[in-house]
Protein backbone atom coordinates (compact mmCIF):
# COMPACT_ATOMS: atom_id res chain seq x y z
CA UNK A 1 0.00 0.00 0.00
CA UNK A 2 1.16 3.35 -0.37
CA UNK A 3 1.80 5.78 2.02
CA UNK A 4 2.76 9.12 2.45
CA UNK A 5 4.80 10.95 5.29
CA UNK A 6 5.26 15.01 6.52
CA UNK A 7 7.90 14.60 9.04
CA UNK A 8 7.27 18.18 9.85
CA UNK A 9 4.17 18.75 12.14
CA UNK A 10 4.63 22.45 11.68
CA UNK A 11 6.42 25.23 10.31
CA UNK A 12 7.08 28.71 10.49
CA UNK A 13 8.34 31.40 8.11
CA UNK A 14 8.73 35.45 8.39
CA UNK A 15 6.41 37.31 5.79
CA UNK A 16 8.53 37.69 2.31
CA UNK A 17 11.03 34.83 3.25
CA UNK A 18 11.13 31.26 1.81
CA UNK A 19 10.40 28.26 3.47
CA UNK A 20 10.16 23.86 2.29
CA UNK A 21 7.63 21.95 3.25
CA UNK A 22 8.57 18.20 3.16
CA UNK A 23 7.32 15.10 1.99
CA UNK A 24 8.08 11.51 1.14
CA UNK A 25 6.12 8.54 -0.11
CA UNK A 26 6.22 4.55 -0.68
CA UNK A 27 5.42 3.31 -3.98
CA UNK A 28 5.44 0.21 -6.03
CA UNK A 29 4.49 2.10 -9.07
CA UNK A 30 6.46 3.90 -11.55
CA UNK A 31 3.37 6.01 -13.09
CA UNK A 32 1.58 8.81 -10.71
CA UNK A 33 0.90 11.65 -9.70
CA UNK A 34 1.75 13.79 -6.49
CA UNK A 35 0.16 17.12 -5.13
CA UNK A 36 0.14 19.71 -2.45
CA UNK A 37 -2.77 20.98 -0.99
CA UNK A 38 -3.50 24.03 1.22
CA UNK A 39 -6.01 23.40 3.88
CA UNK A 40 -6.79 26.95 5.43
CA UNK A 41 -9.53 27.60 8.26
CA UNK A 42 -12.01 27.67 6.15
CA UNK A 43 -11.50 23.84 5.29
CA UNK A 44 -11.74 23.30 1.72
CA UNK A 45 -9.04 21.71 0.31
CA UNK A 46 -7.63 23.87 -2.64
CA UNK A 47 -4.87 22.45 -4.94
CA UNK A 48 -1.83 24.24 -5.03
CA UNK A 49 0.43 22.35 -7.23
CA UNK A 50 0.62 18.88 -9.04
CA UNK A 51 3.90 16.52 -10.38
CA UNK A 52 3.54 13.62 -12.80
CA UNK A 53 5.94 11.21 -12.01
CA UNK A 54 6.77 10.81 -15.90
CA UNK A 55 7.80 14.35 -15.80
CA UNK A 56 11.70 15.24 -14.63
CA UNK A 57 11.18 18.71 -14.65
CA UNK A 58 10.20 20.41 -11.58
CA UNK A 59 6.31 22.11 -11.37
CA UNK A 60 6.26 25.82 -10.66
CA UNK A 61 3.37 27.68 -10.06
CA UNK A 62 3.97 31.51 -9.30
CA UNK A 63 6.13 31.50 -5.77
CA UNK A 64 5.46 27.65 -5.32
CA UNK A 65 7.77 25.05 -7.04
CA UNK A 66 8.66 21.34 -5.82
CA UNK A 67 11.67 19.62 -5.50
CA UNK A 68 10.90 16.34 -6.92
CA UNK A 69 13.32 13.52 -6.38
CA UNK A 70 11.74 9.83 -7.52
CA UNK A 71 14.43 7.77 -6.51
CA UNK A 72 14.29 9.18 -3.37
CA UNK A 73 10.82 9.22 -3.21
CA UNK A 74 10.92 12.56 -1.87
CA UNK A 75 8.46 15.81 -2.95
CA UNK A 76 8.90 18.97 -0.85
CA UNK A 77 6.92 22.42 -1.82
CA UNK A 78 8.75 25.38 -1.51
CA UNK A 79 6.94 28.81 -1.08
CA UNK A 80 9.10 31.71 -2.34
CA UNK A 81 8.03 35.62 -1.19
CA UNK A 82 5.85 34.43 1.75
CA UNK A 83 2.56 35.94 2.52
CA UNK A 84 -0.04 35.85 5.72
CA UNK A 85 -2.28 34.56 3.18
CA UNK A 86 -0.09 31.25 2.86
CA UNK A 87 -0.91 30.48 6.53
CA UNK A 88 -2.71 27.16 6.45
CA UNK A 89 -2.36 23.63 6.46
CA UNK A 90 -0.40 22.00 3.55
CA UNK A 91 -0.96 18.51 2.99
CA UNK A 92 1.03 16.32 0.60
CA UNK A 93 -1.08 13.90 -1.57
CA UNK A 94 -0.18 10.46 -3.99
CA UNK A 95 -2.45 9.17 -6.25
CA UNK A 96 -1.49 6.09 -8.70
CA UNK A 97 -1.60 7.00 -12.39
CA UNK A 98 -5.24 4.53 -12.70
CA UNK A 99 -6.07 4.89 -9.18
CA UNK A 100 -9.41 6.33 -7.74
CA UNK A 101 -8.52 7.72 -4.43
CA UNK A 102 -5.72 10.18 -2.99
CA UNK A 103 -3.26 9.21 -0.45
CA UNK A 104 -2.70 11.73 2.09
CA UNK A 105 -0.02 12.77 4.37
CA UNK A 106 -0.44 13.81 7.99
CA UNK A 107 -0.08 17.43 6.93
CA UNK A 108 2.25 20.47 8.30
CA UNK A 109 0.75 23.82 9.77
CA UNK A 110 2.33 26.61 8.17
CA UNK A 111 2.73 29.69 10.35
CA UNK A 112 3.56 33.27 8.94
CA UNK A 113 4.80 36.11 10.60
CA UNK A 114 4.57 39.23 9.93
CA UNK B 1 -14.43 28.77 -4.67
CA UNK B 2 -14.33 24.87 -6.19
CA UNK B 3 -18.14 24.60 -7.41
CA UNK B 4 -18.52 21.73 -5.02
CA UNK B 5 -21.07 22.60 -2.28
CA UNK B 6 -21.52 20.09 0.87
CA UNK B 7 -24.47 20.41 2.90
CA UNK B 8 -25.03 20.80 5.96
CA UNK B 9 -21.75 22.74 6.87
CA UNK B 10 -22.33 21.33 10.77
CA UNK B 11 -24.28 18.74 12.18
CA UNK B 12 -24.56 17.04 15.74
CA UNK B 13 -25.46 13.60 15.93
CA UNK B 14 -26.34 10.84 19.04
CA UNK B 15 -24.51 7.80 19.24
CA UNK B 16 -26.14 5.18 17.39
CA UNK B 17 -28.38 7.14 14.66
CA UNK B 18 -27.78 7.43 11.27
CA UNK B 19 -26.34 10.53 9.09
CA UNK B 20 -26.56 11.63 5.20
CA UNK B 21 -24.14 13.80 3.85
CA UNK B 22 -25.03 15.85 0.80
CA UNK B 23 -22.12 16.82 -2.21
CA UNK B 24 -23.39 18.21 -5.16
CA UNK B 25 -20.33 18.09 -7.60
CA UNK B 26 -18.30 20.47 -10.28
CA UNK B 27 -20.20 21.04 -13.11
CA UNK B 28 -19.21 18.74 -15.93
CA UNK B 29 -17.75 16.39 -13.22
CA UNK B 30 -18.97 12.37 -13.09
CA UNK B 31 -16.63 11.08 -10.41
CA UNK B 32 -17.75 11.86 -6.83
CA UNK B 33 -14.86 10.75 -4.08
CA UNK B 34 -15.55 10.56 -0.36
CA UNK B 35 -12.65 11.57 2.79
CA UNK B 36 -12.98 11.20 6.59
CA UNK B 37 -10.77 14.10 7.94
CA UNK B 38 -10.13 13.10 11.64
CA UNK B 39 -8.63 16.39 13.33
CA UNK B 40 -5.25 16.70 13.34
CA UNK B 41 -4.80 14.13 10.50
CA UNK B 42 -4.98 14.40 6.89
CA UNK B 43 -7.89 12.95 4.86
CA UNK B 44 -8.76 9.45 4.78
CA UNK B 45 -10.17 7.42 1.43
CA UNK B 46 -13.52 6.36 2.44
CA UNK B 47 -15.29 5.70 -1.41
CA UNK B 48 -15.46 6.89 -4.78
CA UNK B 49 -18.58 6.65 -7.31
CA UNK B 50 -18.61 6.68 -11.03
CA UNK B 51 -21.85 6.84 -13.01
CA UNK B 52 -23.59 6.45 -9.91
CA UNK B 53 -21.81 2.85 -9.00
CA UNK B 54 -19.23 2.62 -6.39
CA UNK B 55 -16.19 2.81 -7.89
CA UNK B 56 -13.50 1.22 -4.78
CA UNK B 57 -13.69 2.15 -1.00
CA UNK B 58 -11.27 2.67 1.69
CA UNK B 59 -11.11 0.46 5.29
CA UNK B 60 -14.14 1.51 6.10
CA UNK B 61 -17.18 -0.76 7.54
CA UNK B 62 -20.20 -1.26 5.78
CA UNK B 63 -22.28 1.30 7.80
CA UNK B 64 -20.91 3.67 5.45
CA UNK B 65 -22.64 3.55 2.55
CA UNK B 66 -23.32 5.90 -0.41
CA UNK B 67 -25.02 7.27 -3.85
CA UNK B 68 -24.81 8.85 -6.73
CA UNK B 69 -27.33 10.34 -8.21
CA UNK B 70 -27.79 10.83 -12.33
CA UNK B 71 -26.83 14.51 -11.83
CA UNK B 72 -23.70 13.13 -10.25
CA UNK B 73 -24.27 14.54 -7.01
CA UNK B 74 -23.71 11.94 -4.15
CA UNK B 75 -24.93 11.10 -0.19
CA UNK B 76 -22.74 9.76 2.46
CA UNK B 77 -24.55 7.69 4.68
CA UNK B 78 -23.57 6.48 8.19
CA UNK B 79 -25.73 4.03 9.95
CA UNK B 80 -24.78 3.28 13.71
CA UNK B 81 -22.88 6.69 14.46
CA UNK B 82 -20.00 5.62 16.94
CA UNK B 83 -18.35 8.80 18.58
CA UNK B 84 -15.22 8.08 16.50
CA UNK B 85 -17.07 9.30 13.43
CA UNK B 86 -16.87 12.66 14.54
CA UNK B 87 -14.38 14.47 11.98
CA UNK B 88 -14.78 16.65 9.06
CA UNK B 89 -16.29 14.68 5.75
CA UNK B 90 -14.93 16.17 2.50
CA UNK B 91 -16.51 15.67 -0.60
CA UNK B 92 -14.32 15.82 -3.98
CA UNK B 93 -15.36 15.68 -7.61
CA UNK B 94 -13.58 14.91 -10.76
CA UNK B 95 -13.91 13.82 -14.36
CA UNK B 96 -12.82 10.36 -15.35
CA UNK B 97 -12.43 9.37 -18.87
CA UNK B 98 -11.42 5.50 -19.45
CA UNK B 99 -9.00 5.79 -16.46
CA UNK B 100 -7.76 9.26 -17.20
CA UNK B 101 -9.16 11.71 -14.34
CA UNK B 102 -8.50 15.05 -13.40
CA UNK B 103 -7.35 16.74 -10.50
CA UNK B 104 -10.10 16.33 -7.43
CA UNK B 105 -12.16 19.88 -6.57
CA UNK B 106 -13.00 19.73 -2.43
CA UNK B 107 -15.86 21.27 -0.90
CA UNK B 108 -15.85 22.42 1.95
CA UNK B 109 -16.57 19.93 4.15
CA UNK B 110 -19.36 18.77 6.65
CA UNK B 111 -18.06 18.84 10.29
CA UNK B 112 -19.83 15.94 11.95
CA UNK B 113 -19.89 15.88 15.50
CA UNK B 114 -21.51 12.53 17.37
CA UNK B 115 -21.98 12.51 21.56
Amino acid sequence: AQTVTQSQPEMSVQEAETVTLSCTYDTSESDYYLFWYKQPPSRQMILVIRQEAYKQQNATENRFSVNFQKAAKSFSLKISDSQLGDAAMYFCAYRAQYGNKLVFGAGTILRVKS
Amino acid sequence: ETGVTQSPTHLIKTRGQQVTLRCSSQSGHNTVSWYQQALGQGPQFIFQYYREEENGRGNFPPRFSGLQFPNYSSELNVNALELDDSALYLCASSFELTGWETEAFFGQGTRLTVV
